[in-house]
């Protein structure tokens, strides 16, 4: 069965720009979440969307969104890109609200 | 707020050696899992404990659930270079269901 897929692995841009990440999950898993890694902060959680929906979201700015379509697939936006964003943006598969999650092997973002 | 403070931050040893890694919170889980990362990819979930005082053991890994599901630890026996990596503990809790990830153990284990 084929793990959970984020596209594209590395990506630069430059500041003020956007950018738009993807996750496919792992067939059958409806939660989607997404997290940002960085050195000194560690795993950071962005948000959660399950059947489409926004279950969860964490403590950051409105320039950080997401949503997921209706085969499960989610997508990450990032707007007005600051230096600060660049990190690793993991994307975790679960199936229900209370499974183990699956990751990405992310997508390394690096604003110039 | 839920969170996970892990200990050591940093461990350097020798191959053949016994290490133990904490992970403690304030916060009650319902759940715990233990993952590990390597530079450029994703977690890979190695396992989950459920039960207060649950004893799972995995090759040389050995991970305990505290009575009151509020720590974990993660113990390896005879430490091989390809244990080397970021070994992070995340707990399932609370209304929302939110997995939150500990601050991170980074292993190095020199031949």
């Amino acid at each position: 069965k084929a793990g959970v897929t984020q596209t594209p692995r590395y990506l630069i841009k430059t500041r003020g720009q956007q950018v738009t990440l993807s996750c496919s999950p792992i067939s059958g898993h409806r939660s989607v979440s997404w997290y940002q890694q960085t050195p000194g902060q560690g795993l950071q959680f962005l948000f959660e969307y399950f059947s489409e929906t926004q279950r969860n979201k964490g403590n950051f700015p409105g320039r950080f969104s997401g949503r997921q379509f209706s085969n499960s697939r989610s997508e990450m936006n990032v707007s007005t890109l600051e230096l600060g964003d660049s990190a690793l943006y993991l994307c975790a598969s679960r199936r229900g609200s209370d499974t183990e999650a699956f990751f990405g092997q992310g997508t390394r973002l690096t604003v110039v | 707020t839920q969170l996970l403070e892990q200990s050591p931050q940093f461990l350097s040893i020798q191959e053949g050696e016994n290490l133990t890694v904490y992970c403690n919170s304030s916060s009650v889980f319902s759940s715990l899992q233990w993952y590990r990362q390597e530079p450029g990819e994703g977690p890979v979930l190695l396992v989950t404990v459920v039960t207060g005082g649950e004893v799972k053991k995995l090759k040389r890994l050995t991970f305990q659930f505290g009575d009151a599901r509020k720590d974990s630890s993660l113990h390896i026996t005879a430490a091989q270079t390809g244990d080397t990596g970021l070994y992070l503990c995340a707990g399932e809790g609370g209304a929302t269901n939110k997995l939150i990830f500990g601050t991170g153990t980074l292993l190095a284990v020199q031949p």
